[in-house]
């Protein structure tokens, strides 16, 4: 139980575009999500939490209208990366929250170009 | 200031040498400790959730401890496919949300 999935797992992208990676719930239903982003060797950084059915609350530092977070349903979150710069080009990792434990995905390699 | 540090930063043994990974915490309050194990490239696999000091878990060789300051990641007789990152995060009370703060993690490599 309590699997998450990710798509796509890697992306590659030109400089200025837009690209969008989702999040879901397999087998149970996540009020709450969670994105973070990975750089190599180092721990993972919150980025947003995101809520079922409201707005998305996103930590110090980072931008809200870059990092575009939608969570429409309990078993669905997405992450669109806007005007992507090679700056942006990481590993970003969701999770979902069941009975205040929280399960990743396998994570998305974004590489902008 | 809520913190977590983990040690050492990377572990070297030998298949069947037993060893502990400590993870160190300052927070506000615990709502709960965690572990997870992450492979190169995935995202991490839950392990163990931990909420109040003396409490144990275990899992094939593996065994989770929490006192008020710390917790310990035991590693009996690993195996070579016991080699991954290993993470602590714990979830502070004063946060109003279940969001985790992460350690940088203990690099194990077992090897044969």
């Amino acid at each position: 139980g309590a699997v998450v999935s990710q798509h796509p797992s890697r992306v590659i992208c030109k400089s200025g575009t837009s690209v969008k990676i989702e999040c879901r719930s397999l087998d149970f239903q996540a009020t709450t999500m969670f994105w973070y982003r990975q750089f190599p060797k180092q721990s993972l950084m919150l980025m947003a939490t995101s809520n079922e059915g409201s707005k998305a609350t996103y930590e110090q530092g980072v931008e809200k209208d870059k990092f575009l977070i939608n969570h429409a349903s309990l078993t669905l979150s997405t992450l669109t990366v806007t005007s992507a710069h090679p700056e942006d080009s990481s590993f970003y990792i969701c999770s979902a929250e069941s009975s205040y434990e929280q399960y990743f995905g396998p994570g998305t390699r974004l590489t902008v170009t | 200031e809520d913190q977590v540090t983990q040690s050492p930063e990377a572990l070297r043994l030998q298949e069947g040498e037993s060893s502990s990974l400590n993870c160190s915490y300052t927070v506000s309050g615990l709502r709960g400790l965690f572990w997870y194990r992450q492979d190169p490239g995935k995202g991490p696999e839950f392990l163990f959730t931990l909420y109040s000091a003396g409490e144990e878990k275990e899992k094939e060789r593996l065994k989770a401890t929490l006192t008020k300051k710390e917790s310990f990641l035991h590693i009996t007789a690993p195996k070579p496919e016991d080699s991954a990152t290993y993470l602590c995060a714990v979830a502070p009370r004063s946060y109003n949300t279940d969001k985790l703060i992460f350690g940088t993690g203990t690099r194990l490599q077992v090897f044969p």
